[in-house]
Formats: structure tokens, C-alpha cells, sequence
């Protein structure tokens, strides 16, 4: 059974950072590019940040570009979301998909989520 | 940057009626690479359908997609009470990829 976990998430100040993880199971992980997808409550979803299987390529949306930073460890099938400078205006639950394309691609397995709050 | 506008933003239905949601690109994003997806309350959202109009696994055939260029539909075909959810279509044609605003099928 495909497996994706997200964990790290929880209420923090303005300008602090936060390390979101996402554990996988179930599949081959290096056959997959990676991605950080974001919900704020009761709002729609957002792409925010991607992967490539070897991390060979990576995307930002413009909103977290400069702030935040995606990276993989193949050897643990983990994927990991470093953010700094938090706003509240990243106060959502953040997802971890995969996808077999990196760039254009859609999202078949998600995680369950993970919710950070940021608030002074 | 291409936005997607979904409509209507909410669908009042019965159990067994059709369903017809609305997805428009703000740029012609071709013919293959669109996707929807159904989110139910807490839950995190599944896909689908993808490459327009490809069920993906397990999805029933009441679901079916369609369209190219800017506008793009998914049909329920006679709903059940499991359909009620809301649904995100997304364009991956054309980076950054982009997710609609969102449509609520709640039951009449």
C-alpha cells in the first residue's frame, strides 16, 4: 500500500522556521519526483514547491521562493520542507504528493497532511 | 502564470442527478495534460482523472472528463451520496502548476 506521512507541523511565531518531513512507503521512491503542495483552511490548493527523483531539479512557487527550501534522502524515502522567514499567510495544512514526472505533471498519492499555523 | 476559474462554485444536488463542473483556463493548455480532483471534508484530496479524460485507478465510470484548449468539464454521471465532496480541477501543461478555486457538490 502507498504510504506518504507528513509530520513537523505546528504553531509557531512570525519569522521563526519550521522542518516539515514526509515518510513513504509502499513504492519505489526514487522512481518519483517529489511535491510540497499546501491548503490553507477552507481555501483551495496550491503547488508550492517540487523535485526531481535525484534532486537534479527543483521548482518554487513565487510565494515561498527565497524562504523555503525542498529536499529528499532516497536511502530514508523521505521528503523534507525547510521554512524560514514564516508568515501568516502560510498558515495551511501542507501536503506531500508524488508524481512520475518532474515540472508537468499531476499528483497521484497524497499524504494526509500536516498543519502549521503561524501566529504570533 | 495561467489561472483556472471553476464554476459554479456550488452544486446542490440529489442522489442521482448529473453533474457538470466547470473548469476554465485563463491560456489554451492543449488537450492532454489536465487533471480533477475530489477532496471530501478532513480528508486530503484524490486524484481522479488525468490526461483530460483517463480514470485513474478505482475510480468509477460514473466520473468522466472531457475538453482542450480553455475549457474543461468533469461529469458525475448519477451521483451518490459519496460524490457529494468538492472537486479541484488542475492544469499541468504549463509550469507553475496550478490548481482551480474549487466546486462543492452538496446534497439538495
Amino acid at each position: 500500500e502507498v504510504q506518504l506521512v507528513e509530520s513537523g507541523g505546528d504553531l509557531v511565531q512570525p519569522g521563526r522556521s519550521l522542518r516539515l518531513s514526509c515518510r513513504t512507503s509502499g513504492f519505489t521512491f526514487d522512481d518519483y519526483a517529489m511535491h510540497w503542495v499546501r491548503q490553507a483552511p477552507r481555501k483551495g490548493l496550491e503547488w508550492i514547491s517540487s523535485v526531481s527523483w535525484n534532486t537534479g531539479s527543483i521548482a518554487y512557487a513565487d510565494s515561498v521562493r527565497g524562504r523555503f527550501h525542498i529536499s529528499r534522502d532516497n536511502a530514508r524515502n523521505s521528503l523534507y520542507l525547510q521554512m524560514r522567514d514564516l508568515r501568516p499567510e502560510d498558515t495551511a495544512f501542507y501536503y506531500c504528493t508524488r508524481s512520475i514526472w518532474f515540472g508537468t505533471s499531476f499528483f497521484d498519492a497524497w499524504g494526509q497532511g500536516t498543519l502549521v499555523t503561524v501566529s504570533s | 502564470e495561467i489561472v483556472l476559474t471553476q464554476s459554479p462554485d456550488t452544486l446542490s444536488l440529489s442522489p442521482g442527478d448529473r453533474a457538470t463542473l466547470s473548469c476554465k483556463a485563463s491560456q489554451n493548455v492543449g488537450s492532454t495534460y489536465f487533471a480533477w480532483y475530489q477532496q471530501k471534508p478532513g480528508q486530503a484530496p484524490r486524484l481522479l482523472i488525468y490526461g483530460v479524460s483517463t480514470r485513474a485507478s478505482g475510480v468509477p465510470d460514473r466520473f468522466s472528463g472531457s475538453g482542450s484548449g480553455t475549457d474543461f468539464t468533469l461529469t458525475i454521471s448519477r451521483l451518490e451520496r459519496e460524490d457529494f465532496a468538492v472537486y479541484y480541477c488542475q492544469q499541468y501543461a504549463v509550469s507553475p502548476l496550478a490548481f482551480g478555486g474549487g466546486s462543492k457538490v452538496e446534497i439538495k
